[in-house]
């Protein structure tokens, strides 16, 4: 079961970096490692995705070792408009076809002033 | 391009009444899914569909149902509401693609409250 394992909260301050790091040991050989930002009242919506090492685009940098059975998302400079929740998720063999999505109750990151 | 569409954004329905909860994507995505939030959790799979025709249960389907007729439209039915089915209901949408890569797209949500 690929299930991932995240701190539940976390406290920053406006233009420090972030780094949120998800676990994740049982992870397929072929499976991407996902990372979505939920507001309050909002569909989750997508900010990075990788395979192996860096990823990096313009709201953020995945970080993956080279066993895969972690990952960590920085986000460099947040401000107040990024505290949401994060949420970490790797493939699941769904129950007849394809893969499904498990969304753990992902990382409360609070930005103070 | 709207992306993923959801009505009603509220709904109050009594124990015992049924209600259908609609999604709709104009991306032409193979892959749909339905997912519940209750407070201060995480998100939690209903029911998916891999393409018109074809669905399957998630982790939690118990009182609903579903069913997939066109590739643009997925909609949820309530069958017999409970209080246990308070919760925001999001639909999302991707590409299909092997091991999870891609992105989903979620619509914004409905808020259903069962008195």
């Amino acid at each position: 079961l690929a299930k991932t394992t995240q701190p539940i909260s976390m406290d920053s301050y406006e233009g420090q970096e972030v780094n949120i790091t998800c676990s994740h040991n049982n992870i397929a050989t072929n499976d991407y490692i996902t990372w979505y930002q939920q507001f309050p009242s909002q569909g989750p919506r997508f900010i990075i995705q990788g395979y192996k090492t860096k990823v990096t685009n313009e709201v953020a940098s995945l970080f993956i070792p080279a066993d895969r059975k972690s990952s960590t998302l920085s986000l460099p400079r947040v401000s107040l408009s990024d505290t949401a929740v994060y949420y970490c998720l790797v493939g699941e063999k769904a129950r007849n076809y394809g893969q499904n999505f498990v969304f753990g109750p992902g990382t409360r990151l609070s930005v103070l002033p | 391009n709207a992306g993923v569409t959801q009505t009603p954004k509220f709904q109050v329905l009594k124990t015992g009444q049924s209600m259908t909860l609609q999604c709709a994507q104009d991306m032409n995505h193979e892959y749909m899914s339905w997912y519940r939030q209750d407070p201060g959790m995480g998100l939690r799979l209903i029911h998916y569909s891999v393409g018109a025709g074809i669905t399957d249960q998630g982790e939690v389907p118990n009182g609903y149902n579903v069913s997939r007729s066109t590739t643009e439209d997925f909609p949820l039915r309530l069958l017999s509401a409970a209080p246990s089915q308070t919760s925001v209901y999001f639909c999302a949408s991707s590409y299909i693609r092997v091991s999870g890569r891609g992105e989903q797209f979620f619509g914004p949500g409905t808020r259903l409250t069962v008195l």
